[in-house]
């Protein structure tokens, strides 16, 4: 298994742009997890799928941020417009969401995202 | 308000000495504890976990042992090893509804193994 996938790895863009971040789980794992990485934050979690329904998104900073996973194998999240204060490392993880491995995610290599 | 802390942003231990790294939270609804490593431009990847029923989980060189009436627990790494320099990052889990499980995470520990 390819584990899970982003793209892209690295994205600049300019304040006011739209930023599409991309994921792709591992085939089987039914829970998805978008997550943010910054130095005064940590790894601070953004909003998150089961079955492709989102089950939390309190973490979404603000209307900006929006995250789709239109099927199984598949999800987004959008910045609109982006602001120099988004700049971060975007991780997507996904999980079994069964038994013991409910709780253990798999993470994708992350897209580092700056915005000038 | 933080409810995983790892108060030690980093750590230097020689090679072949013990590393041990702490995390403490304040959720007692907390039933499920995991360390994760990463490494530089990667994905954090799953080390070991602990469930709130034990007190201790041994994996090789990896044990991660658990105090709940401290609310407690630390990673052990015996001998440490220069591939073990990374950022080592404590996670919790509690039960929510639905079957996915949220994990917090800490701010992350900085192991250097110095050779």
């Amino acid at each position: 298994d390819a584990g899970v996938i982003q793209s892209p790895r690295h994205e600049v863009t300019e304040m006011g742009q739209e930023v599409t971040l991309r994921c792709k789980p591992i085939s089987g794992h039914n829970s998805l997890f978008w997550y943010r990485q910054t130095m005064m934050r940590g790894l601070e979690l953004l909003i998150y799928f089961n079955n492709n329904v989102p089950i939390d998104d309190s973490g979404m900073p603000e209307d900006r941020f929006s995250a789709k996973m239109p099927n199984a194998s598949f999800s987004t999240l959008k910045i609109q417009p982006s602001e120099p204060r988004d700049s971060a490392v975007y991780f997507c993880a996904s999980s079994l969401g069964v038994g013991r491995a409910l709780n253990e995610q798999f993470f994708g290599p992350g897209t580092r995202l700056t915005v000038l | 308000d933080q409810q995983v802390k790892q108060n030690s942003p980093s750590l230097s231990v020689q090679e072949g000495r013990i590393s041990i790294l702490n995390c403490d939270y304040t959720n007692s609804m907390f039933d499920y504890f995991l360390w994760y490593k990463k490494y530089p431009a990667e994905g954090p990847t799953f080390l070991i976990s602990i469930s709130s029923i034990k007190d201790k989980n041994e994996d090789g060189r990896f044990t991660v042992f658990l105090n709940k009436s401290a609310k407690h627990l630390s990673l052990h790494i015996v001998p440490s090893q220069p591939g073990d320099s990374a950022v080592y990052f404590c996670a919790a889990s509690g039960a929510t509804s639905g079957s996915a499980r949220q994990l917090t995470f800490g701010s992350g520990t900085q192991l250097t193994v110095l050779p």
